[in-house]
């Protein structure tokens, strides 16, 4: 069975600052790797994926994360964090070697990102 | 252009009653997916569709649940005899299908609240 932790339920972080959202994955197979962000009353919005290729991937609003194999990790982050990146986000898994399940998502159980002014 | 969109927006109903949620997928895009998101916690998957046929309905918690795309396009999440624990977020997704590497593209869900 695949899984994700997030292990972070909160991350507050001052604007200008870097920030960091940890997740770390298991899986049986070899996975794909997803971010999202929800703001409040909205649905999930896609931020970024891994699915082959060079390990570090950008990806929308300056975001970009690093898989990383050997700790079976895929952390977002951002150089300069601002207000506006305030929300909910989620990591999430495919294990692409479990036939018919590999097209659905795991996700994490989510880390509230709170950047001050 | 447009995304994905479901309606209604929120549905409140009694415990007992039969509930449909709709969803209207990406244009074009073949594959189709519900997901349930309760308070605090991420979404968890129920069944995915490729075209008008569920390849996978695993997520689905009982009997109870029910969902059908007849035509390869809308899907109709259908709950039969309500629970408060049936009480969430229900999201769908999208995607142009065939490869599991494609990306999921969210609607905005719909909050059920079962009294």
């Amino acid at each position: 069975a695949q899984s994700v932790a997030q292990p972070e339920d909160q991350v507050n972080v001052a604007e200008g600052n870097p920030l960091t959202v940890k997740c770390t994955y298991s899986v049986s197979g070899n996975p794909y790797l997803f971010w999202y962000v929800q703001y409040p009353n909205r649905g999930l919005q896609f931020l970024l994926k891994y699915i082959t290729g060079d390990n570090l991937v950008k990806g929308s609003y300056g975001f970009e994360a690093e898989f990383n194999k050997s700790q079976t990790s895929f952390h977002l982050k951002k150089p300069s964090a601002l207000v506006s990146d305030s929300a909910l986000y989620f990591c999430a898994v495919r294990d692409i070697g479990s036939g018919a399940g590999s097209y659905q998502l795991t996700f994490g159980k989510g880390t509230k990102l709170s950047v001050i002014p | 252009g447009a995304g994905v969109s479901q309606t209604p927006s929120n549905k409140v109903t009694e415990k007992g009653k039969y509930v449909e949620l709709r969803c209207d997928p990406i244009s074009g895009h073949t594959a189709l997916y519900w997901y349930r998101q309760s308070l605090g916690q991420g979404p968890e998957f129920l069944i995915y569709f490729q075209g008008t046929g569920a390849a996978d309905d695993s997520g689905l918690p009982n009997d109870r649940f029910f969902a059908v795309r007849p035509e390869g396009s809308v899907s109709t999440l259908k709950i039969q005899r309500t629970e408060r624990g049936d009480s969430a977020v229900y999201l769908c997704a999208s995607s142009s299908g065939g490869s599991s590497g494609d990306t999921q593209y969210f609607g905005p869900g719909t909050r059920l609240t079962v009294l």
